[in-house]
């Protein structure tokens, strides 16, 4: 039972650039959700989804764009990268009355 | 509007004492809370968490906290730390009528602990 993967794990981006962060939960989870974590803020709310084709906005989503086509996966996109958006990006999903579970995460460095 | 703070972003102690760690946090209505713990370059992992039962929580790895209504808060302690405690820590708060389900996250910004041999 792999949990929750996402992929990369590292990348490293040129501002401008766009890309795609992969989350796949194996769980039959109906939530899922996105984070950032940066140094000194704890994480914050990005998008989260509360089911196939739900979506909906966190605390900080500007800047990031997501879908919901299978229960299975969450990709999180970025379209334009800018430095700000350096972090480290955790996914997490989370079945009913249940504590969420998260993936380890992929470090993007925007240059 | 929720909101969690964790008193102290960096706490020291010696391998054998208590650990502390503070959380209070502010709600509308009475939350869930949580615990999770970071080890370097890893995920969060749940410690303990809180949906209205007993007030006393007992976690993983010896830890536990306490909730307390009139005080707002939900410290995270535990008997004698061990070296292998040494991670950082976040304290979350849910509201539970968000959809039937706890999903909804604010986190704390978190406190690291270091363990001194």
């Amino acid at each position: 039972n792999a949990g929750v993967t996402q992929t990369p794990k590292f990348q490293v981006l040129k501002t401008g650039q766009s890309m795609t962060l992969q989350c796949a939960q194996d769980m039959n989870h109906e939530y899922m959700s996105w984070y950032r974590q940066d140094p000194g803020m704890g994480l914050r709310l990005i998008h989260y989804s509360v089911g196939a084709g739900i979506t909906d906005q966190g605390e900080v989503p500007n800047g990031y764009n997501v879908s919901r086509s299978t229960t299975e996966d969450f990709p999180l996109r970025l379209l334009s990268a800018a430095p700000s958006q350096t972090s480290v990006y955790f996914c997490a999903s989370q079945g009913p009355n249940q504590p969420q579970h998260f993936g380890d995460g992929t470090r993007l460095s925007i240059l | 509007a929720q909101s969690v703070t964790q008193l102290g972003s960096h706490v020291s102690v010696s391998e054998g004492a208590l650990v502390l760690l503070r959380c209070n946090y502010s709600s509308s209505v009475p939350p869930y809370l949580f615990w999770y713990v970071q080890y370097p370059n890893q995920g969060l992992q749940l410690l303990l968490k809180y949906t209205s039962a007993a007030t006393l929580v007992k976690g993983i790895n010896g830890f536990e906290a306490e909730f307390k209504k009139s005080e707002t808060s939900f410290h995270l302690t535990k008997p004698s730390a061990h070296m292998s405690d040494a991670a950082e820590y976040f304290c979350a708060v849910s509201d539970p009528n968000s959809g039937g389900s706890n999903y909804k996250l604010t986190f704390g910004k978190g406190t690291l602990l270091t363990v001194n041999p």
